[in-house]
């Protein structure tokens, strides 16, 4: 069964630095999204991505943030100027229309020390 | 914007017994889905089961069903014959169609199935 992978699962950066996150959604899929999930707190929708542009951002994903697909295969969340506050579980999801669910990554679990 | 609220922040219930957890929502949209979450252990977001809002028929998934009931803005999940397996903390989440998708979630239940 197809599914979404992230790499890698867990990432330790110093404050300050940036950090890459990478997914590769499913094949077919054309929407793209990253959601944050802080210990013990609820999921929250960072970004949603179709046709290689944001449709839709939170107001978590500052100008620090941002989403690329490079290649057409990967879609990749980067960090930069990394805060303390950014520590959380990443998880990138894909749905292959707007209007069914997402499928979830594993996670990508950020710790900024 | 749309608000969903989870009001049992713990559950608990024993090997092949029913539970119910509790959501509620609040949208002036008239089209949206709804969908359940569990998050085990292992943190992955699996989906449990959908629910369209334009459908009367309440989804089931195998031991998995919904009470909704669109005019109190409610959507329940209940568990049936559960399973040591089942223990997760469990997330409602709603989806307008019109906002690409986004999916906005509840604080969850964390549910524990006991021998």
């Amino acid at each position: 069964e197809p599914e979404v992978t992230q790499t890698p699962s867990h990432q330790v950066t110093q404050m300050g630095q940036e950090v890459i996150l990478r997914c590769v959604p499913i094949s077919n899929h054309l929407y793209f999204y990253w959601y944050r999930q802080i210990l013990g707190q609820k999921v929250e929708f960072l970004v949603s991505f179709y046709n290689n542009e944001i449709s839709e951002k939170s107001e978590i994903f500052d100008d620090r943030f941002s989403v690329e697909r490079p290649d057409g295969s990967n879609f990749t969340l980067k960090i930069r100027s990394t805060k303390l506050e950014d520590s959380a579980m990443y998880f990138c999801a894909s749905s292959p229309t707007g209007d069914t669910e997402a499928f979830f990554g594993q996670g990508t679990r950020l710790t900024v020390v | 914007a749309q608000t969903v609220t989870q009001s049992q922040p713990e559950m608990s219930v024993q090997e092949a017994e029913t539970v119910t957890l509790s959501c509620t929502y609040d949208t002036s949209e008239s089209n949206y889905y709804l969908f359940w979450y569990k998050q085990p252990p292992s943190r992955q977001m699996i989906l449990v089961i959908r629910q369209e809002a334009y459908k009367q028929q309440n989804a089931t998934e195998n031991r998995f069903s919904v009470n909704f009931q669109k005019a109190a803005k409610s959507f329940s999940l209940k568990i049936s014959d559960s399973q040591l397996g089942d223990t997760a903390m469990y997330f409602c989440a709603f989806m307008n169609i019109r906002s690409f998708q986004k999916l906005v979630f509840g604080t969850g239940t964390r549910l524990l199935v006991s021998p």
